[in-house]
């Protein structure tokens, strides 16, 4: 149980457009989802913390304009790179939670995202 | 804490032997730890948590050990076999109490287990 399935896995694009990258819980509500991005032998670094119905919740130093968060449902939640430009390019990843379940984050298998 | 920007140390082990993760925390009131496996090219997968109140826990092959004196956390693999061989983060929620589930990622540690 406790699948988060993220999507694309992979994706390359021109500068300048925009990308969406979906987050899905499949077979849990998560009260909680979040983005991560990773650079190459790098660790994971927070970007944004989403609640289902309310605004996101930035971490220092991410652009809310540049990276923009939905979170619709207690299932989905995505996470848009607008006017994309090549150093955007890297590693998100989101994973979701839930207080119900008493677990901690449980992660989808990220999106590489390549910005030409 | 947070480890953004430094890159990783690696462990390169023997099949067969013992593997020795460490992380080091810096937030005195941390009362919640857990390890990840990050494999190339996914998302990282739970492993083993430990609370404060605990020294240690053991899993499958896998052993946590939590110094509180001296801050520091550790993760044993017994055996340790191929399919090891991966990125090992340890992440701890950013105050005492967990804030909706809010991590933050240690440096992480590149496991490399040579046939």
């Amino acid at each position: 149980g406790a699948v988060v399935s993220q999507h694309p896995s992979w994706v390359i694009c021109k500068s300048g457009t925009s990308v969406k990258i979906e987050c899905r819980s499949l077979d849990f509500q998560a009260t909680t989802m979040f983005w991560y991005r990773q650079f190459p032998k790098q660790s994971l670094m927070l970007m944004a913390t989403s609640n289902e119905g309310s605004k996101a919740t930035y971490e220092q130093g991410v652009e809310k304009d540049k990276f923009l968060i939905n979170h619709a449902s207690l299932t989905l939640s995505t996470l848009t790179v607008t006017s994309a430009h090549p150093e955007d390019s890297s590693f998100y990843i989101c994973s979701a939670h839930s207080n119900r379940l008493n677990q901690p984050q449980h992660f989808g298998d990220g999106t590489r995202l390549s910005i030409l | 804490g947070e480890s953004v920007g430094l890159h990783l140390p690696t462990l390169s082990v023997q099949e067969g032997d013992n593997s020795i993760i460490n992380c080091a925390y810096s937030n005195s009131a941390s009362d919640y730890f857990i390890w990840y496996k990050q494999e190339s090219g996914k998302g990282p997968q739970f492993i083993i948590d430990i609370r404060s109140n605990m020294d240690k826990r053991q899993g499958q092959r896998v052993t946590v050990l939590l110094n509180k004196t001296v801050k520091h956390l550790s993760l044993q693999i017994a055996a340790t076999q191929p399919g090891d061989s991966a990125v090992y983060f340890c992440a701890e929620p950013p105050g005492r109490y967990n804030q909706g589930g809010k991590l933050i990622f240690g440096q992480g540690t590149e496991l490399s287990v040579k046939p």
